[in-house]
C-alpha cells in the first residue's frame, strides 16, 4: 500500500515556541493530505484539510493562525504549531487518501507526539 | 455535522472469548472504514464497506454495514492477545476524498 511517513515521532519544546511537523507522501502523489489530534485514548479529530497549492480548511473550532498548514508540493504537508501551550501536547497524526477502486483508502503517517513543558 | 458513536468504549474478554463493537452515525454514509491501532501506534485500515447490508469477513473478523448504511459492526471471533488495541470505525458522509469522522473507538483488553 501507499506509504506516509510523518517527521517527527516526538518532539518536546518550551511554551511559547513553535513546532514544525512534517508529513511526506512517499510513493504516490497526494493533492489532499488530513491532519488529525488525538488525545490520549480518545479518537482522532480531523483539524483540517490540506489543498496543494491553496489554503487549507479548518474544521470549526480549530485556530487556523494556531496551526498553520502549508502544502507546497504534491507530496508534502507541514503543520506548524505556533506559540505552543501545554494544552496544544498530544498526537498529531497526517493521512493522505488514494483512489482505490472507485473508492479512497486513507493511509496514516506514523504520528508525532507533541509535548509542551 | 455528522457524528459517530461507537460503543462500548471498553470491552475486557477473556482470551478466546468474542468481541463486537458497534457503530452509529448520525447522517447515512457513503461508505464506512475500519481502522485497529496499537497502543503508541497509529491507526492502520482494516476494511471498507460501501454497499447497503454488505458483510466482509477477514479470517476471524466480521464487518456488517447495516442496510440504512447509518450503523455497522465489528466482530471478532475466539480473540486472541494479538487483536489487542482500539478499534475505530471512521466514516465519509460525502464522495470519499474528504476527512474521515471517526467514532470514539473502542478499547479491547484481553486477559489472558
Amino acid at each position: 500500500g501507499a506509504v506516509v511517513s510523518q517527521h517527527p515521532s516526538r518532539v518536546i519544546c518550551k511554551s511559547g515556541t513553535s513546532v514544525k511537523i512534517e508529513c511526506r507522501s512517499l510513493d504516490f502523489q497526494a493533492t489532499t493530505m488530513f491532519w488529525y489530534r488525538q488525545f490520549p485514548k480518545q479518537s482522532l479529530m480531523l483539524m483540517a484539510t490540506s489543498n496543494e497549492g491553496s489554503k487549507a480548511t479548518y474544521e470549526q473550532g480549530v485556530e487556523k493562525d494556531k496551526f498553520l498548514i502549508n502544502h507546497a508540493s504534491l507530496t508534502l504537508s507541514t503543520l506548524t504549531v505556533t506559540s505552543a501551550h501545554p494544552e496544544d501536547s498530544s498526537f498529531y497524526i497526517c493521512s493522505a487518501s488514494v483512489p482505490t477502486g472507485g473508492w479512497y483508502e486513507a493511509f496514516f503517517g506514523q504520528g508525532t507526539r507533541l509535548t509542551v513543558v | 455535522g455528522q457524528q459517530v458513536m461507537q460503543i462500548p468504549q471498553y470491552q475486557h474478554v477473556q482470551e478466546g472469548e468474542d468481541f463486537t463493537t458497534y457503530c452509529n452515525s448520525s447522517t447515512t454514509l457513503s461508505n464506512i472504514q475500519w481502522y485497529k491501532q496499537r497502543p503508541g501506534g497509529h491507526p492502520v485500515f482494516l476494511i471498507q464497506l460501501v454497499k447497503s447490508g454488505e458483510v466482509k469477513k477477514q479470517k476471524r473478523l466480521t464487518f456488517q454495514f447495516g442496510e440504512a448504511k447509518k450503523n455497522s459492526s465489528l466482530h471478532i471471533t475466539a480473540t486472541q492477545t494479538t487483536d489487542v488495541g482500539t478499534y475505530f470505525c471512521a466514516g465519509h458522509s460525502g464522495g470519499g476524498a474528504d476527512g474521515l469522522t471517526f467514532g470514539k473507538g473502542t478499547h479491547l483488553i484481553i486477559q489472558p
